[in-house]
């Protein structure tokens, strides 16, 4: 089946230490996305990437880095720049990047990351 | 300025009735689409249903369906015989082509009542 595949589901972080969020999805969608939701609150945009090797900054980019060396895999690493990073991480991909409105995304599991 | 307002942090509806989600946005992009998503306590992210902004009738998708009024920047969502699996977060979403991005809104908690 595709989908989107998060991981870990639970992480548990040191203040000071960076954390890589693993985000594959084999949907063959052109564009992916990280979102952080803080509790009872919505959606905020880290980073999106419309096509490989490119990637932007969404609303809440620093403290975060991603990379897009594949299609498939669209990494996130919370760095120890980001002082308040305890939040659910959700990715998600759409078919295509900037064509379209009809973009509906799809998203993973989610990863929710709490620093000690 | 926000571009997706939800008015409704919590709403309480009796099983089998109907409820209405408001969902009000602001772009002056005339190319755009507005999505519904239902985030159940499971934490992951469902797609409900869509409304294109050129699109001259109201989405319908089972259950759910979206009152659309472009002049008054309105799309909000009808649930129509609630059901207690109904009981989420509902966010409203908006894409616009050129910006190659969604943005959500704050979203409503819906709460089921038997």
């Amino acid at each position: 089946d595709g989908g989107i595949t998060q991981s870990p589901k639970y992480l548990f972080r040191k203040e000071g230490q960076n954390v890589t969020l693993s985000c594959e999805q084999n949907l063959n969608h052109d564009a992916m996305y990280w979102y952080r939701q803080d509790p009872g609150q919505g959606l905020r945009l880290i980073y999106y990437s419309q096509i490989v090797n490119d990637f932007q900054k969404g609303d809440i980019a620093e403290g975060y880095s991603v990379s897009r060396e594949k299609k498939e895999s669209f990494p996130l690493t919370v760095t120890s720049a980001q002082k308040n990073p305890t939040a659910f991480y959700l990715c998600a991909s759409s078919l295509h990047g900037r064509s379209s409105g009809a973009n509906v995304l799809t998203f993973g599991a989610g990863s929710r990351l709490t620093v000690l | 300025a926000q571009k997706i307002t939800q008015t409704q942090p919590g709403m309480f509806v009796q099983e089998k009735e109907a409820v209405t989600l408001d969902c009000t946005y602001d772009t002056s992009d005339p190319s755009y689409g507005l999505f519904w998503y239902k985030q159940p306590s499971s934490g992951e992210m469902i797609f409900l249903i869509y409304q294109g902004s050129y699109d001259q009738q109201n989405a319908t998708e089972g259950r759910y369906s979206l009152n659309f009024q472009k002049a008054r920047k309105s799309a909000n969502l009808v649930i129509s015989a609630s059901q207690l699996g109904d009981s989420a977060m509902y966010f409203c979403a908006m894409r616009e082509p050129n910006a190659g991005k969604s943005t959500f809104g704050d979203g409503t908690t819906l709460t089921v009542k038997p």
